[in-house]
């Protein structure tokens, strides 16, 4: 069965850099049309799409956060990372990933998200 | 950029009532169009694809319609468990713009 888990700090520094990995199971990221994404949402609030990588190793970006963030991908480890850059208390979110079908860009499965707080 | 608005923002209604949400799209986006449950504490769960497409295993309830900038969802006898937040999310066939709606909290009367 597909199963997506998120992992990384809790906690972070303004200005640090956010390091978050997802490790999946279940399907395989160098199969034609796989893709996972990165999925943020701040308390109370709405879902943010950030960032999605494909199984050619293609990268998208949201545009409002795209000078900030970077998507890779390391299919023998079966895990994704997102980095990001300069955190500020406002990225302040639950951060999900998310197996993502090319064909449609919709997210079939979810991990269960990693809660992740800016502040000093 | 594509602006999504959802209406209503929020929605009370009795066990067994039809309830209607509408997504709108600032542009025509085709019927590039998703729909996602969101129970408290939880991940989304996608529950509608391609605007119309009703993902396995998801109850006949819940259904979706639309096409261009105008989409529907429905859930044609409201259950318990469907109190949730419910989000639509349109993409570009290109992958440069993925973007949720604001969401629509459902809370049974």
């Amino acid at each position: 069965q597909v199963t997506l888990r998120e992992s990384g700090p809790a906690l972070v520094k303004p200005t640090q850099t956010l390091t978050l990995t997802c490790t999946f199971s279940g399907f395989s990221l160098s199969t034609s049309g796989m893709c996972v994404s990165w999925v943020r949402q701040p308390p109370g609030k709405a879902l943010e799409w950030l960032a999605l990588i494909d199984w050619d190793d293609d990268k998208y970006y949201s545009t409002s956060l795209k000078t900030r963030l970077t998507i890779s991908k390391d299919t023998s480890k079966n895990q994704v990372v997102l980095t990001m850059t300069n955190m500020d208390p406002v990225d302040t979110a639950t951060y999900y990933c998310a197996r993502t079908n090319i064909v449609g860009a919709y997210f079939d499965y979810w991990g269960q998200g990693t809660l992740v707080t800016v502040s000093s | 950029d594509i602006q999504m608005t959802q209406s209503p923002s929020s929605l009370s209604a009795s066990v067994g009532d039809r309830v209607t949400i509408t997504c709108q799209a600032s542009q025509d986006i085709s019927n590039y169009l998703n729909w996602y449950q969101q129970k408290p504490g939880k991940a989304p769960k996608l529950l509608i694809y391609d605007a119309s497409n009703l993902e396995t295993g998801v109850p006949s309830r819940f259904s979706g319609s639309g096409s261009g900038t105008d989409f529907t969802f429905t859930i044609s006898s409201l259950q318990p468990e469907d109190i949730a937040t419910y989000y639509c999310q349109q993409y570009d066939n290109l992958l440069e713009e993925i973007t949720f709606g604001p969401g629509t909290k459902v809370d049974i009367k």
